[in-house]
């Protein structure tokens, strides 16, 4: 999972602020995939994109997260008025075209606080 | 309908136990099975994964299980080392995307000495 680079690491912001996390799949990969881990919890699903296009949002909260995946650049996860609540990992996944064999590979994360 | 219930929630075993995790899951349309191994501080990193038309798939010292009337599935770890010691989370998925995971609570394994 080396290869889907997030950025940053480690994110610190105060409530009312906006966060942007940024995604890199692994290269040939043209799918992605964001989550959201909760201390001391599993994995959630929030949105699946592909380049230029939203495929599947259906785990995304209504407001003031969105989410992008530019024809050049990065995936990127914009979350506005951030809240306490939203303190969480977020982690990005990158997968080739979907297949028989297209399994997702997934990045170190983005740690989130909100302070 | 979409949840993947796991347990147990933590495990502690001896180094040289068979730690066991098991999964349930409901939705029929499931038929990718992974398992991922995360350690504190870093990503998810895949396993072992399966699929419904097998009912054991063995990787080095992982072995999945998989009974597809129950609708259950499990992780064995054979000989296991102090450096198992993680987090480990089963998931599903299904469809055309494989990257859309419904993961699992997740079990946190300590493996002693």
């Amino acid at each position: 999972n080396a290869g889907v680079m997030q950025n940053p690491r480690h994110l610190v912001r105060r409530r009312g602020q906006e966060a942007r996390l940024r995604c890199s799949p692994m290269k040939g990969h043209s799918h992605v995939y964001w989550y959201r881990q909760l201390p001391e919890e599993g994995l959630k699903f929030m949105v699946y994109l592909q380049k230029e296009n939203i495929i599947d949002e259906s785990g995304m909260p209504k407001e003031r997260f969105s989410a992008e995946f530019p024809k050049e650049g990065p995936s990127i996860l914009r979350i506005q008025q951030v809240v306490r609540g939203d303190s969480a990992a977020y982690f990005c996944a990158s997968s080739p075209p979907p297949g028989r064999n297209t399994e997702a590979f997934f990045g170190q994360g983005t740690r989130l606080t909100v302070v | 309908q979409q949840q993947v219930k796991q347990s147990p929630q933590s495990l502690i075993v001896q180094k040289g136990g068979i730690p066991i995790i098991n999964c349930a899951y409901e939705n029929t349309a499931f038929d990718y099975f992974p398992w991922y191994q995360q350690f504190p501080g870093k990503g998810p990193a895949l396993l072992i994964a399966i699929r419904p038309d097998v009912s054991e798939k063995k990787e080095g010292r992982f072995t999945i299980s998989f009974n597809k009337s129950a609708k259950q599935f499990s992780l064995h770890i054979m000989d296991s080392q102090p450096g198992d010691s993680a987090t480990y989370f089963c998931a599903a998925a299904g469809g055309t995307s494989y990257g859309k995971l419904t993961f699992g609570q997740g079990t946190i394994l300590t493996v002693h000495p």
